[in-house]
């Protein structure tokens, strides 16, 4: 099974521009995440997405950070005009819908590689 | 929101050594997840385990709900071991923290040959 995919893997950009990140879910996962890992500490969670809506965005910078996930699968981030205290780690996550799965595990988020944005 | 202590920071260790990670989390939860973060800053999923032990390979871990902690134990350690342990808990309040996951600050692991 495939996990989830992001890209690019790093970016490096000027203070004032603007970058996306794309993530793709594990296949049949209905929940996505985003987070933001700051160098030395844990990730923070920005925006909860399910199946096409927003869950929480309660974390979001919504003045310069935006996300879409249209059609429910694929996801984008937006940075517009990154800042330098944006240079971080964007994590995307995913997992299966709570409430349609019979496993076990129905809850267990599974994170991709991530992207190292700096901001110079 | 929910508090998540991870402790110790730090923790050096040579190869075989054996070794006891713990979190400690302020109020009750429906989802415990414990990650390790590789050099490369992939995160990899070693227990999801709101409740109860559970034992995979050299790695075993222990959630103790009642008492708000859980404890992750590393047996005879690697070098490929290394890596920050992070400890991430999802709040029970009714449905409003749902899928969140808050992270603990990580203990960083480092183990010598």
């Amino acid at each position: 099974e495939a996990g989830v995919a992001q890209s690019p893997r790093y970016k490096i950009i000027e203070k004032r521009q603007s970058v996306a990140f794309w993530c793709n879910p594990i296949s049949g996962h209905a929940t996505l995440y985003w987070y933001q890992q700051i160098l030395g500490q844990g990730p923070k969670l920005l925006i909860q997405f399910q199946n096409n809506g927003v869950v929480d965005d309660s974390q979001l910078p919504k003045d310069r950070f935006s996300a879409e996930r249209l059609k429910g699968v694929d996801s984008t981030l937006k940075i517009q005009p990154a800042k330098l205290e944006d240079s971080a780690v964007y994590l995307c996550a995913s997992s299966l819908d709570r409430w349609t799965s019979g496993h076990s595990s129905y809850n267990e988020q599974f994170f991709g590689p991530g992207t190292r944005l700096t901001v110079l | 929101g929910i508090q998540v202590e991870q402790s110790p920071p730090d923790l050096i260790l040579q190869e075989g050594a054996n070794s006891t990670l713990r979190c400690n989390f302020s109020d009750s939860v429906n989802n415990l997840q414990w990650f390790h973060q590789n050099p490369w800053g992939q995160l990899i999923n070693l227990f999801y385990i709101p409740s109860g032990t559970k034992q995979n390979g050299r790695l075993s871990a222990t959630t103790v709900a009642t008492e708000r902690y859980s404890l992750l134990y590393i047996s005879s350690s690697q070098t490929t071991d290394s890596g920050v342990y992070f400890c991430a808990v999802e709040q029970k309040d009714g449905g409003t923290s749902y899928g969140k996951l808050t992270f603990g600050q990580g203990t960083i692991l480092t183990v010598h040959p």
